[in-house]
């Protein structure tokens, strides 16, 4: 697609379910990032994928938080036993290998821990 | 390791004034600077970058930024503020020669241009 596309947009979870998050990135980016936005604050960096490298997890706030990137495109961010703390805008970038055009970034799911 | 700082949570204008809002970046080497924009519901969106070139950089909907090496900032301007532009305005530096290609994003800084 034209875009960084992420699903679900929303997802209301009981506290200790287990969530799965969704990136499809724009085709041809071999760079993939995920960002947490909580409310009034920044982002925060969670993981790095770069094509076949080792991803970069030292974003990761916990071992219940895990990501994954199959064929070295779509992407999908695990968090497991969620926490009402878990409750932000999960936010999916996509860039060039070189980055020199800057990151597209997807519209982001809104996870609400309950 | 890269920082950014927005010093000011929040930047009010009224519409047709020039507006400011700041950006300082700490960095061991050569920075990729860039502003994005956030409207409410959305994800970020790309106003402009600063590879290497020209300081002054002009971007989307009328927006330009200075990088200011000395100063280590990078502004984002703009001549003659909207209404619409009010928004959550990010900036964000990486590192690729030598560091890393993972960009460090500032607070944010909600603009609020008044009518």
């Amino acid at each position: 697609g034209a875009g960084v596309s992420q699903s679900p947009s929303n997802k209301v979870t009981e506290k200790g379910k287990d969530v799965e998050l969704r990136c499809d990135p724009i085709s041809g980016h071999t760079a993939l990032y995920w960002y947490r936005q909580s409310l009034g604050q920044g982002l925060e960096f969670l993981i790095y994928f770069q094509g076949n490298s080792a991803p970069d997890k030292s974003g990761l706030p916990s071992d219940r938080f895990s990501a994954e990137r199959t064929g070295g495109s779509v992407s999908t961010l695990t968090i497991q036993r969620t926490q009402q703390e878990d409750s932000a805008v999960y936010l999916c970038a996509s860039s060039s290998p070189d980055n020199r055009n800057g990151y597209t970034f997807g519209s982001g799911t809104r996870l609400t821990v309950v | 390791a890269q920082s950014v700082a927005q010093p000011e949570d929040q930047v009010n204008v009224a519409e047709g004034n020039p507006l400011t809002v700041k950006c300082t970046y700490s960095v061991s080497g050569n920075p990729y600077l860039f502003w994005y924009v956030q409207y409410p519901n959305r994800g970020l969106q790309f106003l402009l970058k600063y590879i290497t070139g020209d300081n002054l950089v002009k971007g989307s909907y009328g927006f330009e930024a200075e990088f200011n090496k000395s100063q280590t900032s990078f502004h984002l301007k703009k001549p003659s503020a909207l209404v619409s532009d009010s928004a959550l305005y990010f900036c964000a530096v990486s590192v690729p020669a030598g560091g890393s290609y993972i960009p460090t994003f500032g607070r944010g800084t909600s603009l609020i241009v008044h009518p």
